[in-house]
């Protein structure tokens, strides 16, 4: 299994759609967790935190399940500008600062 | 207050040259990190560095790759005798570290790299 592995889409979905993607981690000590989003050819940007509590940003929503090891990000009422890649990224426990990224999970917002 | 700045955007080389590329941190970090994105996949993390220190390099191909950060100036990524298969993005990203509370990186916008 893989460290981390996210489906990667794409997932293509109209304007002002709801859509989620998830992403699971195979390390159960894993501490700390992003999701970042890369544009074609761009560099990653990060998006958002995400918190043992969940975490909301607008039309964002992270959240983290612990007991089945995975993260998810929800995105509300979807714009055109959303289509993009949404990378997730764990670091493990232990003093580790490597991140892990997974591959991304492609989103096309179609009018 | 500039982001990360990486030089060159673009690089060729030819088989067999070295490539150099630079990467300047966010004012106020001191940790540096080099990835390498083949075309249609993830992140590859090479190597974390901060100030005058490699603190891990496991993800540097043993043979031909170095990268270090001066007390003084950009951390560089060095590759020598460059091949076909070096062709990538290379990405450079700063954070402030655990003693700055954050394992949140910043993005440089890239070096991209062909050798012909």
């Amino acid at each position: 299994r893989k460290e981390v592995e996210q489906d990667p889409g794409p997932f293509n979905v109209p304007e002002g759609a709801t859509v989620a993607f998830n992403c699971t981690y195979s390390n159960s000590a894993s501490q700390s967790f992003f999701w970042y989003r890369q544009d074609c050819r761009k560099e990653p940007k990060l998006l958002m935190s995400v918190y043992s509590s969940g975490n909301e940003d607008g039309r964002f929503t992270a959240q983290l399940n612990r007991a089945s090891q995975y993260i998810s990000l929800l995105i509300r009422d979807s714009k055109l500008s959303d289509s993009a890649t949404y990378l997730c990224v764990v670091y493990a426990s232990g003093g580790s600062y490597i991140p892990t990224f997974g591959r991304g999970t492609s989103l096309i917002v179609h009018p | 207050n500039a982001g990360v700045m990486q030089n060159p955007r673009h690089l060729v080389r030819r088989r067999g040259q070295e490539a150099r590329l630079r990467c300047s941190p966010m004012k106020g970090h001191s940790h540096v990190y080099w990835y390498r994105q083949l075309p249609e996949e993830g992140l590859k993390f090479m190597v974390y560095l901060q100030k005058e220190n490699i603190i891990d390099e496991s993800g540097m191909p043993k043979e031909r790759f170095s990268a270090e950060f001066p007390k003084e100036g950009p951390s560089i990524l060095r590759i020598q005798q460059v091949v076909r298969g070096d062709s990538a993005a290379y990405f450079c990203a700063s954070s402030s570290g655990l003693a700055g509370g954050s394992f949140e990186q910043y993005f440089g916008p890239g070096t991209r790299l062909t050798v012909t």
